[in-house]
């Protein structure tokens, strides 16, 4: 079991550039999750798929977040442009059963993602 | 508005005593709760759930209190180990039976020889 795949781990970039964080579920999960992790707002859903098909964005903070599943082994979040408050840990986790919720969520070890 | 919070942001315990981590929440409807473990550089895992049709549910050396009246739970470990060392968080989803899940801010426990 490989796990739930992020990439990259770390991420450095200038304002304005675009960002795109990468995750790959467990091989047999239909739910993804992404995720933010922040000093001051803790760990925060941003939106969640359920068999590809994006079910609740009301967590993307802006209109430069978008998320998309193309298959059911990969999923990206995109930032663009990027801003120095985007700065975070992004998490992404995947779940079996229809994200159920005994079917508890399997994370990433996520990409720290830093802004200048 | 944080419906759950974990208001400890540290917590230090002897190698071989009991930790306990509390949390409290302020939505009635929540239903099941869920507590997750974290060490640096990696992501959350699961560690043991509750349903507020239970007050108690136990495994191996972690046990978690469920206390509705009062809209808290809490986390034993029993005895701590360094193994332990950690930040914990507590969770409970938003809908009813679905995974939207609402984190506590995550508290972390020190577990000293």
């Amino acid at each position: 079991d490989a796990g739930v795949i992020q990439s990259p781990r770390h991420e450095v970039t200038e304002m304005g550039q675009e960002v795109t964080l990468r995750c790959k579920p467990i091989s047999g999960h239909n739910s993804l999750f992404w995720y933010r992790q922040t000093m001051m707002r803790g760990l925060e859903l941003l939106i969640y798929f359920n068999n590809n098909v994006p079910i609740d964005d009301s967590g993307m903070p802006e209109d430069r977040f978008s998320a998309k599943m193309p298959n059911a082994s990969f999923s990206t979040l995109k930032i663009q442009p990027s801003e120095p408050r985007d700065s975070a840990v992004y998490f992404c986790a995947s779940s079996p059963r229809g994200g159920r919720r005994n079917s508890p969520l399997h994370f990433g070890n996520g990409t720290r993602l830093t802004v200048t | 508005d944080q419906q759950v919070k974990q208001n400890s942001p540290s917590l230090s315990v002897q190698e071989g005593r009991i930790s306990i981590l509390n949390c409290d929440y302020t939505n009635s409807m929540f239903d099941y709760f869920l507590w997750y473990k974290k060490y640096p550089a990696e992501g959350p895992t699961f560690l043991i759930s509750i349903s507020s049709i239970k007050d108690k549910n136990e495994d191996g050396r972690f046990t978690v209190f469920l206390n509705k009246s009062a809209k808290h739970l809490s986390l034993h470990i029993v005895p701590s180990q360094p193994g332990d060392s950690a930040v914990y968080f507590c969770a409970a989803p938003l809908i009813q039976g679905a995974q939207k899940l609402v984190f506590g801010q995550g508290t972390r426990l020190t577990i000293n020889p």
